[in-house]
């Protein structure tokens, strides 16, 4: 069955960076694009960035400068990097599928980290 | 960068119906997609493309619209739908999501 689970730090500091990583089973990440989604606690969602199934990656314009998305298709991860942390980047980071016609729509969920920025 | 705006919470009685709304400041096609999410949970895809039920939702879910104009409806309410429902639009990048509505049962 598809399953996607996110690893990673639940403490960074400031200004350091955060690395998160998302393993997959049930699909291959060259059929399927992957993004990262994240939730400030008691917020709404944001969408962060892609991995698309051909290797080739988008990201949010308010993050570009700081997020790098990256994968292992051998490993069957996809990782997220994004440096220069402050505390409104605290919250809960989900990778997402998106749906087998890639229209952008996400149908499967892992069930999120919550990462803490906090000295 | 496309916004959407939800009413922030709806409370309703089970066994009625309630529609949601979200519209979205400009036009973004068919791709508006809808998610059910309960605390402490993931978001769980509901409708997908304004209209389409996702795998294993239930017939009382349904969806509607076009353009900048769409209603989440559910027909009827039951117990179990108590949760914050989110849409989200996939035609204009980056990808947006509404604030979400809070439903709350009476």
């Amino acid at each position: 069955q598809v399953q996607l689970k996110e690893s990673g730090p639940g403490l960074v500091q400031p200004s350091q960076t955060l690395s998160l990583t998302c393993t997959v089973s049930g699909f291959s990440l060259t059929s399927y694009n992957v993004h990262w989604v994240r939730q400030p606690p008691g917020k709404g969602l944001e969408w962060m960035g892609r991995m698309r199934y051909n290797g080739d990656t988008s990201y949010n314009s308010a993050l570009k400068s700081r997020l790098s998305i990256s994968r292992d298709t051998s490993k069957n991860q996809v990782f997220l990097k994004m440096n220069s942390l402050q505390t409104d980047d605290t919250g809960t980071y989900y990778c997402t599928r998106d749906g087998l016609l890639r229209r952008g729509y996400f149908d499967y969920w892992g069930q999120g980290v919550m990462v803490t920025v906090s000295s | 960068d496309t916004v959407l705006t939800q009413s922030p919470a709806l409370a309703v009685s089970p066994g009625e119906r309630v529609s949601i709304s979200c519209r979205a400041s400009e036009g973004v096609n068919s791709y508006m997609h809808w998610y059910q999410q309960k605390p402490g949970q993931q978001p769980k895809l509901l409708i997908y493309k304004a209209s389409n039920l996702a795998s294993g939702v239930p017939a009382r879910f349904s969806g509607s619209g076009s353009g900048t104009d769409f209603t989440l409806t559910i027909d009827p309410v039951e117990a179990d739908d108590t949760a914050t429902y989110f849409c989200q639009q996939s035609w204009n990048d980056p990808y947006t999501f509404g604030a979400g509505t809070k439903l709350e049962l009476k």
